[in-house]
């Protein structure tokens, strides 16, 4: 079945850092990609998506590229700041279960 | 849209007692997700619904755990009885078609005493 890995946190950051959380995918085929943000105490929120090979998804500063040859979808962004704290999924979709989500990773900015 | 609407947003309870979760999925939309979230095993599928339909229920814990979707606004997560490991905060989630982004409601945050 379909997987999606991410890196383990919690990742810790100085304000204005650049970031990276890696994520990869198996599926067959190829599904669309998405990264969703989860601030506290509240449900998860679409942050971005892509939908096939080399397209790029960006919201608030955020990016992730879809590459195919090697079925990643990095999450960056240039300047994190202290809002950006929170936790980070990363899903495959386009299957007939649903989505698939990684574990999440906790992102600390410190100021 | 108001979004995906859940009821009620925090329950205490004490263990043995019924518990019911309740969802309004977006208007218009096909699937419905019930997800399960804890800090050791993060965030569980534990059914869908497409067109109202149970499409998979493996992620149901045990037989305590029962949903429902009797129409296309509405549904139903059932813990009876219910146990302090059930404690967790369960999300429910709608998408258009069911590979689709999903949209999540706010979560119910369940305390089983």
């Amino acid at each position: 079945g379909n997987s999606v890995t991410q890196m383990e946190g919690p990742v810790t950051l100085s304000e204005e850092a650049f970031l990276t959380i890696n994520c990869t995918y198996t599926a067959t085929g190829y599904p669309s990609l998405f990264w969703y943000v989860q601030y506290p105490g509240e449900g998860l929120q679409l942050l971005l998506k892509a939908t096939k090979a080399d397209d790029k998804g960006s919201n608030k500063g955020f990016e992730a590229t879809y590459r195919k040859e090697t079925t990643s979808f990095h999450l960056e962004k240039g300047s994190v700041q202290v809002s950006d704290s929170a936790v980070y999924f990363c899903a495959s979709g386009g299957g007939a279960d649903g989505l698939t989500f990684g574990k999440g990773t906790h992102l600390i900015i410190q100021p | 849209d108001a979004g995906v609407i859940q009821s009620p947003r925090h329950e205490v309870t004490e263990m043995g007692q019924e518990v019911t979760l309740r969802c309004k999925p977006i208007s218009g939309h096909n699937s419905l997700f019930w997800y399960r979230q804890t800090m050791m095993r993060g965030l569980e599928l534990l059914i869908y619904f497409n067109n109202n339909v149970p499409i998979d229920d493996s992620g149901m814990p045990e037989d305590r755990f029962s949903a429902k979707m009797p129409n296309a606004s509405f549904s139903t997560l059932k813990i009876q009885p219910s146990e302090p490991r059930d404690s967790a905060v369960y999300f429910c989630a709608s998408s258009f078609v069911r590979g689709d982004e999903q949209f999540f409601g706010p979560g119910t945050r369940l305390t089983v005493l």
